[in-house]
């Protein structure tokens, strides 16, 4: 069935620094991915989405492009913020009308 | 232009009570899917509700049922309550037509303790 596989965390970096939170899918069709954000104490808010090859989804300063030939849709920022410290999920959007979630990477920035 | 609304924030019941939990849509919405978020984890489907109906379920026992009202709000009822359904049950609403491509709109949750 379709599933997403997502980098474990906790992941602390640096403010400023890179991010690089890699996700892999796998799905029959052509599914939607999508990543969203649950800051503390928050429900869950859509960050970005792909909704077919080659697409690139941004939002923020984050960015993901939907890669068919390697099933992956990494989300990547190139300088994060404090801001930024949240959990993070990717997620699909089957054929069967329901989003599949990622267990998700919790991210910390230090100032 | 009101978001997804979840009440109660917060709830706790003994094991074997049973629970029901509410949500409205964000204005314009018509199709509204749960989840559930046990701790750590990514949330899980449940089920989710079009046209006062269930669409589509997720791999959760009959204990878990649902409704959808005229107005687009739901009901997520719990029976028979279990230690192990201690989490954060999530409402998300949609527009149909979109299928699995539709970005959902989560609202804030309902914290559930069963002890």
């Amino acid at each position: 069935g379709n599933s997403v596989t997502q980098m474990e965390g906790p992941v602390t970096l640096s403010e400023e620094a890179f991010l690089t939170i890699n996700c892999t899918y796998t799905a029959t069709g052509y599914p939607s991915l999508f990543w969203y954000v649950q800051y503390p104490g928050e429900g869950l808010q859509l960050l970005l989405k792909a909704t077919k090859a080659d697409d690139k989804g941004s939002n923020k300063g984050f960015e993901a492009t939907y890669r068919k030939e390697t099933t992956s849709f990494h989300l990547e920022k190139g300088s994060v913020q404090v801001s930024d410290s949240a959990v993070y999920f990717c997620a699909l959007g089957s054929s069967a009308s329901k989003i599949i979630f990622g267990s998700g990477t919790r991210l910390s920035i230090r100032p | 232009d009101a978001g997804v609304t979840q009440s109660p924030t917060h709830l706790i019941k003994t094991r074997g009570q049973q629970v029901t939990l509410r949500c409205s849509p964000k204005s314009g919405h018509d199709t509204v899917s749960w989840y559930q978020q046990a701790l750590g984890q990514g949330p899980q489907f449940i089920f989710q509700y079009y046209e006062e109906e269930e669409r589509q379920r997720g791999n959760f026992p009959d204990r878990f049922s649902g409704h959808q009202f005229p107005n687009y709000s739901s009901e997520l009822n719990v029976n028979a309550l279990l230690l192990g359904d201690s989490a954060l049950y999530l409402c998300a609403s949609s527009l149909v037509g979109t299928g699995g491509n539709s970005p959902l709109h989560f609202g804030n949750g309902t914290r559930l303790t069963v002890t």
